[in-house]
């Protein structure tokens, strides 16, 4: 993810519409991504992950894409609902010798009832 | 079956004390990851242990230290502590030594230093 200091990016929805969030990550050695959720006051839960030999995973409500051409990110919820507001963050494994996380800064996203 | 679970969940301490926080994985995980987080400065790796070793170390001070034991579990502990060392400390378990598997994360433990 982006490993730069903390601007972080806000994205506001309705509630029902569709969220896109989005991660550019900097190694292309990278073969592991999950994206986690925050809300205040709690640790990072784990909501999807993808390898890099997929493109596309889906979950419960949420997609993840990986388009490792241009090293980016999406997740992709349906159906927002005020329960997803929280603090998003893709994280990305740095290849096989890597043992250790880095994080993306965080979408922080609000859904507008 | 619980989760990530981390003790104590909020402390205050005075600078130049040290403090120690536990992290018990999830039941089974051998791998333990411990991360700050801070608002300026996000999620920031620390270490990460299995098996009782060391296996990575991040850019932190020596005075940043932890270790894990024969039963997963695992702590940090932080000397000669420093206004900056307030941050949300968390942990994280992985089942096996496989990095590209899931990481659980526990609550943190919220350290402010005064």
């Amino acid at each position: 993810g982006e490993s730069v200091g903390l601007h972080l990016p806000t994205l506001s929805v309705q509630e029902g519409d569709n969220s896109i969030i989005n991660c550019a990550y900097s190694n292309s050695a990278s073969d592991y991504f999950i994206w986690y959720k925050q809300e205040s006051g709690k640790g990072p839960q784990f909501i999807i992950d993808i390898r890099s030999n997929m493109d596309k995973r889906q979950g419960q409500r949420v997609t993840v894409l990986l388009n490792k051409t241009v090293k980016h990110l999406s997740l992709q919820i349906a159906a927002t609902q005020p329960g997803d507001s929280a603090v998003y963050f893709c994280a990305e494994n740095e290849g096989s010798s890597a043992r250790q996380l880095t994080f993306g800064s965080g979408t922080q996203l609000t859904v507008l009832p | 079956k619980a989760g990530v679970t981390q003790t104590p969940r909020y402390l205050i301490k005075t600078r130049g004390q040290q403090v120690t926080l536990s992290c018990s994985p999830i039941s089974g995980h051998r791998s333990v990851s411990w991360y700050q987080q801070t608002p300026g400065q996000g999620l920031q790796f620390l270490f990460e242990y299995f098996s009782e070793t060391q296996r990575n170390k991040g850019n932190f001070p020596g005075r940043f230290s932890g270790r894990q034991f024969s039963n997963s579990r695992s702590e940090m502990n932080v000397s000669t502590l420093e206004l900056g060392d307030s941050a949300l400390y968390l942990c994280a378990s992985r089942r096996t030594g496989e990095t590209n598997t899931e990481a659980f994360f526990g609550q943190g433990t919220r350290l402010t230093v005064v």
